[in-house]
């Protein structure tokens, strides 16, 4: 939404796999961020990327990582050393003065 | 970025104003209240912003205290289509700094 792209929407992978979610913007913004909600939870903040080849943990970083190679893209694996990766995965960015724009979310389960 | 704090759930009539209140008693002189709204199961949505003014916009109305340690959000007229999950976050602006969101207040409208 909003130049934001998330894909897929809905994954699903077997317990001890890691499997990475996509996040794409078209809207030339510095500040990616990656979001994980749980059912009837707010929004934990698991990484953020200020700028291309940087980026810092969030308040739940363990068992996940990230790569910010381009300033299109910040991809979010998650590994099988997190305990409990079922839940829906939010992307969103900001362009430092304006607001932050949200993707649409990816849902991972884990089987 | 300061902590808020807000009300668990609310709920309002149709056709009546909601008043969603938010304390952000923590703030820093160049923290900008911004609301976001989530609607289930998607990414969350811009709501409005402001610093020390009141702001009104084709949304909703941002009423911040003279001192700023709390804000009201005001949908004036709030529909069915209103329900939803309301975050108040504090952050500064024109840095790609970090974004929190807290648990936020779920507003029921009803009829």
């Amino acid at each position: 939404d909003g130049g934001i792209t998330q894909s897929p929407k809905y994954l699903f992978r077997k317990e001890g796999q890691n499997v990475t979610l996509s996040c794409e913007q078209n809207l030339n913004h510095d500040a990616m961020y990656w979001y994980r909600q749980d059912p009837g939870q707010g929004l934990r903040l698991i990484y953020y990327s200020q700028i291309v080849n940087d980026f810092q943990k969030g308040d739940i970083a363990e068992g996940y990582s990230v790569s910010r190679e381009k300033k299109e893209s910040f991809p979010l694996t998650v590994t099988s050393a997190q305990k409990n990766p079922t839940a829906f995965y939010l992307c969103a960015t900001s362009g430092g003065i304006t607001e932050a724009f949200f993707g649409q979310g990816t849902r991972l389960t884990v089987v | 970025d300061a902590k808020t704090t807000q009300p668990t759930s609310m709920d309002c009539a149709e056709g009546r104003a909601a008043n969603l209140p938010c304390n952000h008693s923590t703030i820093s002189g160049n923290e900008y209240v911004y609301w976001y709204r989530q609607i289930h199961s998607q990414g969350p949505q811009y709501i409005i912003h402001g610093l020390k003014n009141n702001e009104t916009n084709e949304m909703a109305s941002l009423i911040i205290t003279e001192d700023r340690k709390s804000s009201t959000l005001i949908l004036p007229h709030a529909t069915l289509r209103d329900t939803a999950v309301y975050y108040c976050i504090v952050r500064v602006t024109g840095t790609a700094s970090k974004l929190t969101f807290g648990t936020g207040t779920r507003l029921q409208v009803t009829l």
